[in-house]
């Protein structure tokens, strides 16, 4: 297994503001993603962050709201960029140790506020 | 695109038994099982593969119908450690990791 954690726990930001979201491995993984959850809600798949490339973003998430970044094989981190209150929610980071179908760990979540 | 998970909610007693299903309109490699409490992370339970193969490490079973596009999770002999909320993730294509979540199955365990 993989034990994942992220910083900050919670953050509350006022609006037009960025947020920058760190998810650390205590291992070496291939993949890493990061999703997000409304309160009660279900998981929505922001982007897929591989080592040595550029992260690929579902539909309706883009670069220059949502950047990414991943240096190395146990660390990334996602932007949250001009914050306004629609962006209030939870943010989850997983990873899976190979690049075939594989279990996805996942970290604790941030939870962001904007005010 | 999203699967749809049915009950959405079900309130059992202990040693009672519990099926979740997880319904897709388009064809599966593999479906993800896992749950999450409250304020939790998600935890794995159960990998199911296009051609039969499972992996998961819990005293729970699950079945996938790959013609169908389904798969349902079974919770037997259910534990007040059972609660929290269930989610199937679905992956259409292969080794991409992505994966589309349903709605959830919140499961609530009595004493």
């Amino acid at each position: 297994s993989a034990v994942i954690s992220q910083k900050p726990s919670r953050d509350i930001c006022q609006r037009g503001t960025s947020l920058t979201i760190q998810c650390q491995v205590d291992s070496q993984v291939t993949m890493m993603f990061w999703y997000r959850q409304q309160p009660g809600q279900s998981l929505t798949l922001i982007a897929t962050a591989n080592q040595g490339s550029e992260a690929t973003y579902e539909s309706g998430f883009v670069i220059d709201k949502f950047p990414i970044s991943r240096p190395n094989l146990t660390f990334s981190t996602l932007t949250v960029s001009n914050l306004s209150p629609e962006d209030s929610s939870i943010y989850l980071c997983s990873a899976s140790r190979t690049f075939s179908t594989d279990t996805q760990y996942f970290g604790p979540g941030t939870r962001l506020t904007v005010l | 695109q999203q699967p749809v998970q049915s009950p959405q909610a079900v309130i059992l007693r202990e040693g009672e038994d519990a099926v979740i299903n997880c319904s897709s309109s388009k064809a599966l490699y593999s479906v993800h099982w896992y749950r999450q409490k409250h304020g939790e992370a998600p935890v794995f339970l159960m990998i199911l593969l296009k051609g039969g193969e499972q992996k998961g490490h819990e005293k729970i079973s699950a079945s996938f119908n790959e013609k169908k596009q389904q798969s349902s999770l079974y919770l037997t002999a259910s534990q007040l450690s059972y609660s929290g909320t269930y989610f199937c993730g679905t992956e259409m294509t292969g080794n991409t990791g992505k994966l589309i979540f349903g709605q959830g199955t919140t499961l609530q365990v009595k004493p």
